[in-house]
């Protein structure tokens, strides 16, 4: 298996437009998890899926983030209009089970984004 | 709300040393804590995951261990190896509606050759 899939690894955007991040889990994996990086914050959960319908967005810093499932293989993470303060190292996570089970996240390699 | 602690932030040791990274969390009531390795530009890789039952596990040269009464974990890496330099996070399963991974900030090891 590929693993979790993210693209693009690195975005490099302005101030203002719009950013899509997307995620591929793994193939039979029907928990998925969008977590943020920083250096002042360390990982935090932003939202998560199960079975493509999303269980908690408190993690959502603002209205400015959104995140779809249309289907098991693919997810993306919104954010419009960006600003200098969402940039952060985005991870995408996937697990069997439910997001109650007790099975370790995989997680992909996640995509770099600096808004200028 | 749990808050997850980690110290030290860095630790740089000489190959050959057996070191211990620790970990402590404020709410006794988890489900799990897992130790997560994180390498330079890549996603992480779980390395260890103790249910709130148990009190350790192993895999190789890493043990780790669990005390939940006093909100404690370690993860003990034998005879280092500059491979094991990476960034290790710990993270705890917290109980609720559904649950969530709380993450430590992390320990930056070096193991110099």
């Amino acid at each position: 298996d590929a693993g979790v899939i993210q693209s693009p690894r690195h975005e490099v955007t302005e101030m203002g437009q719009e950013v899509t991040l997307r995620c591929k889990p793994i193939s039979g994996h029907n928990s998925l998890f969008w977590y943020r990086q920083t250096m002042m914050r360390g990982l935090e959960l932003l939202i998560y899926f199960n079975n493509n319908v999303p269980i908690d967005d408190s993690g959502m810093p603002e209205d400015r983030f959104s995140a779809k499932m249309p289907n098991a293989s693919f997810s993306t993470l919104k954010i419009q209009p960006s600003e200098p303060r969402d940039s952060a190292v985005y991870f995408c996570a996937s697990k069997t089970g439910t997001p109650l089970s007790t099975d370790t996240q995989y997680f992909g390699p996640g995509t770099r984004l600096t808004v200028l | 709300k749990q808050e997850v602690t980690q110290i030290p932030a860095a630790l740089s040791v000489p190959e050959g040393e057996n070191l211990v990274l620790n970990c402590s969390f404020t709410d006794s009531a988890i489900y799990n804590l897992q130790w997560f390795r994180q390498d330079p530009g890549k996603g992480l890789t779980s390395l260890l995951l103790i249910q709130s039952s148990q009190r350790e596990q192993t895999s190789g040269r890493l043990n780790a261990s669990l005390d939940k009464s006093s909100g404690r974990s370690t993860l003990y890496i034998a005879a280092s190896q500059p491979g094991d330099s990476a960034t290790y996070l710990c993270a705890v399963e917290t109980s609720g509606s559904a649950r969530q991974l709380t993450f430590g900030s992390g320990t930056q090891l070096t193991v110099l050759p």
